[in-house]
């Protein structure tokens, strides 16, 4: 079973332009996550779906927008890229919200110049 | 605010033992995650602790006192392959995981 897909593997961008980050998981998980981690910090939540249709702003939601269409896909926008965005980008997917496991996709590389 | 504590780095000695500590003070408690992250890649779930205690699982251990707010993760005869950065993360009272920043142990030969 491939899990969580996430693409692309890496990235350069350009400041001010506008890159999607897309991640697809075939465990038909309710809840999926996109988290961002920076170097000596932990993890932080950007914007989490409980189930499809619906969304939710986390931690760090400022300058990103997702959408949930669908169970499987998840994607996360940039709508214009600044270098403070340079960061690695995980996507996750839990059977639901509440106190079950989170499983991670393998990350974007993104570095914003 | 909330806050999750770990130590930055840790070195230890193959097949030694190792304990990775991690204290938290969040609003609310539904349960402490430890996991694995490897350089590059992406993070993989060790174990789940919601009641106080030592849940053990093979070579890998974790234990958890929340009127203390302390968790620890035991790693015994430790190998190679366990460097790695160990993560501690705890669901909020809204079920969102705050991470701490990471432990990363040096496994010497």
């Amino acid at each position: 079973t491939a899990g969580i897909t996430q693409a692309p593997t890496s990235q350069i961008l350009a400041a001010g332009r506008s890159m999607t980050l897309r991640c697809t998981q075939d465990m038909r998980h309710n809840a999926m996550y996109w988290y961002r981690q920076d170097l000596g910090l932990g993890l932080r939540l950007i914007h989490y779906s409980n189930t499809a249709g619906t969304t939710g702003k986390g931690e760090v939601p400022d300058g990103y927008s997702v959408s949930r269409a669908n169970t499987d896909d998840f994607p996360l926008t940039l709508a214009s890229a600044v270098p403070s965005q340079t960061s690695v980008y995980f996507c996750a997917s839990s059977v639901g919200p509440e106190r079950e496991t989170q499983y991670f996709g393998p990350g974007t590389r993104l570095l914003v110049l | 605010g909330q806050n999750i504590d770990q130590p930055t780095e840790m070195t230890a000695t193959e097949g030694a033992i190792v304990q990775i500590n991690c204290t938290y003070q969040t609003s609310g408690f539904n349960g402490l995650f430890w996991y694995q992250q490897h350089a590059g890649e992406a993070p993989t779930f060790l174990s789940y602790n919601v009641l106080d205690g030592l849940e053990e699982k093979g070579r890998f251990s974790s234990f958890l006192s929340r009127s203390k707010g302390y968790s620890y993760l035991l790693l015994k005869e430790l190998q190679m392959k366990d460097s790695a950065s160990y993560l501690c993360a705890v669901k909020d009272s809204n079920y969102q995981l705050i991470w701490g920043a990471g432990t990363k142990l040096i496994i010497k030969p």
